[in-house]
C-alpha cells in the first residue's frame, strides 16, 4: 500500500468515549502532521512531528493527545470531546519538516469524526 | 497570526471557461506557494506550486501567477472541465497556513 492511509474513515463517538485515530505513511517521510478541517474554515494545523519529536502544538485542547511511536505512524487519541470537535481530521506527511523550506505535504483521506 | 486570504469562496464556471482563484499573503521569509485540490471524500493533493523567483508557472491547463510586490498569487484553470469540480486551497507552507478554500463547480 502506498501514500498516506488513515483509519477509521468514519467515527461516531459520545462525549465520554475514548477513541484513537491512526495514520500511517508509506513514503519514507520524516515529518507528520495532524490537521482539523471544518466546513467553511481553513485547515487548522494541530500538531507537527519531525523525526518522532513533536515540534509544534498549535494551542490544541488537551482532550486531543498525539502520539508518534515511529516515523511511519501517527496517532491522535481522543477523550471527552465536545460536539464542536466534529470535523474531518487529516493526517499528512512530508519528506522533512515543512518549515525547513519548500516541501510538499501528502495528505491522507481523513477521518470524518462526529461527536454526539 | 499571519494569514493567507483566498477568494472567491465559491465559483461556478461553464465548461471551457477560465477559472481564477486568488490568494493574498502577508510578509514572510519563506517563499513557497502551493495549490492543493481536494475532491469530496479525499484529502487535499498537491496540484501545482511556485517559488517567487519566477512570476508564472504552467502545468497543462493549470497556471500559477505570482505578484510579489502585491503579495498575491493566483491559480488559473484554462478550458475548465467538469472533472475540475473540487475545492482548491492555496497555502503558505513555510508557516503551514492554508487559505479558506474555493469550491469550484464547472457546469457541462
Amino acid at each position: 500500500e502506498t501514500g498516506v492511509t488513515q483509519t477509521p474513515r468514519h467515527l461516531v463517538m459520545g462525549m465520554t468515549n475514548k477513541k484513537s485515530l491512526k495514520c500511517e505513511q508509506h513514503l519514507g517521510h520524516n515529518a507528520m502532521y495532524w490537521y482539523k478541517q471544518s466546513a467553511k474554515k481553513p485547515l487548522e494545523l494541530m500538531f507537527v512531528y519531525s523525526l518522532e519529536e513533536r515540534v509544534e502544538n498549535n494551542s490544541v485542547p488537551s482532550r486531543f493527545s498525539p502520539e508518534c511511536p515511529n516515523s511511519s505512524h501517527l496517532f491522535l487519541h481522543l477523550h471527552t470531546l465536545q460536539p464542536e470537535d466534529s470535523a474531518l481530521y487529516l493526517c499528512a506527511s512530508s519528506r522533512e519538516s515543512i518549515s525547513a523550506g519548500t516541501d510538499t505535504q501528502y495528505f491522507g483521506p481523513g477521518t470524518r469524526l462526529t461527536v454526539l | 497570526q499571519q494569514q493567507v486570504k483566498q477568494s472567491p469562496q465559491s465559483l461556478i464556471v461553464q465548461k471551457g471557461g477560465i477559472s481564477i482563484i486568488n490568494c493574498a499573503y502577508e510578509n514572510t521569509a519563506f517563499d513557497y506557494f502551493p495549490w492543493y485540490q481536494q475532491f469530496p471524500g479525499k484529502g487535499p493533493a498537491l496540484l501545482i506550486a511556485i517559488r517567487p523567483d519566477v512570476s508564472e508557472k504552467k502545468e497543462g491547463r493549470f497556471t500559477i501567477s505570482f505578484n510579489k510586490s502585491a503579495k498575491q498569487f493566483s491559480l488559473h484553470i484554462m478550458d475548465s472541465q467538469p472533472g475540475d469540480s473540487a475545492t482548491y486551497f492555496c497555502a503558505h507552507t513555510g508557516k503551514l497556513i492554508f487559505g479558506q478554500g474555493t469550491t469550484l463547480q464547472v457546469k457541462p
